[in-house]
């Protein structure tokens, strides 16, 4: 069965504090593709990464980092320097074979000033 | 304006009412979704379609039916309301099976 687990309900750091957010996902298929999204408190979801199967290449995007590990079956994702406008309720999620999206269960990330 | 819109944005309504949340998109997008989130929950699949004339059931298609009435609109209706379904419903559209979802702001649906 298709699954992603975000087993961090909530993480509360300071501003500045680097942070990890964790991602493990369960599939049969060989070809899958993984995302992150944020869910700022305005409600709205935004896209954030879109990574595939075959590239395990990290990601940097200014602060934000990804950390795609098959071996693990796990995607996380890094904020360095966080700020208090990067707190938002983040999900990660997965496309099976029917392309349709296996979401996480979110992470609530608080940061304090 | 926003490529993904959603009517209306909150909704009260009673148990037994019928009512349609509507979505439109000016994304071009063949494939669009219904999403429900419950706290704690992440989003949940109700129905997708890949074009006008391809409609499938998600996860939780009980209680609820769907209408693509063109590339650019896609309504979800409850048949008749019930407190459960309390919760907050995204259209979302994508360019393809495995690209990024697009998603409006959401309904706020409250059944009493």
């Amino acid at each position: 069965a298709q699954k992603v687990t975000q087993a961090q309900t909530e993480i509360s750091v300071v501003e500045k504090e680097d942070v990890t957010l964790d991602c493990v996902y369960e599939t049969r298929d060989t070809t899958y593709y993984l995302f992150w999204y944020k869910q700022p408190p305005s409600g709205e979801l935004v896209f954030l990464i879109r990574r595939n199967s075959f590239d395990e290449q990290n990601e940097i995007s200014g602060r934000y980092s990804w950390n795609f590990q098959k071996s693990t079956s796990s995607f996380n994702f890094t904020i360095t320097a966080s700020q208090v406008v990067d707190s938002a309720v983040y999900f990660c999620a997965l496309v099976d074979s029917n392309y349709q999206l296996i979401w996480g269960a979110g992470t609530k990330l608080i940061i304090k000033p | 304006d926003a490529d993904v819109t959603q009517t209306p944005r909150n909704r009260i309504t009673k148990t037994g009412k019928r009512i349609m949340l509507e979505c439109s998109q000016t994304k071009g997008h063949d494939r669009m979704y219904w999403y429900r989130q419950d706290p704690g929950l992440g989003l949940r699949l109700i129905y997708y379609s890949f074009d006008v004339k391809d409609i499938n059931k998600g996860e939780i298609s009980d209680g609820y039916s769907v209408s693509r009435q063109a590339q650019a609109k896609f309504s979800l209706s409850l048949e008749s309301a019930i407190p459960n379904q309390t919760a907050l419903y995204f259209c979302a559209t994508s360019d393809g099976g495995d690209y990024e979802q697009y998603f409006g702001p959401g309904t706020r649906l409250t059944v009493t």
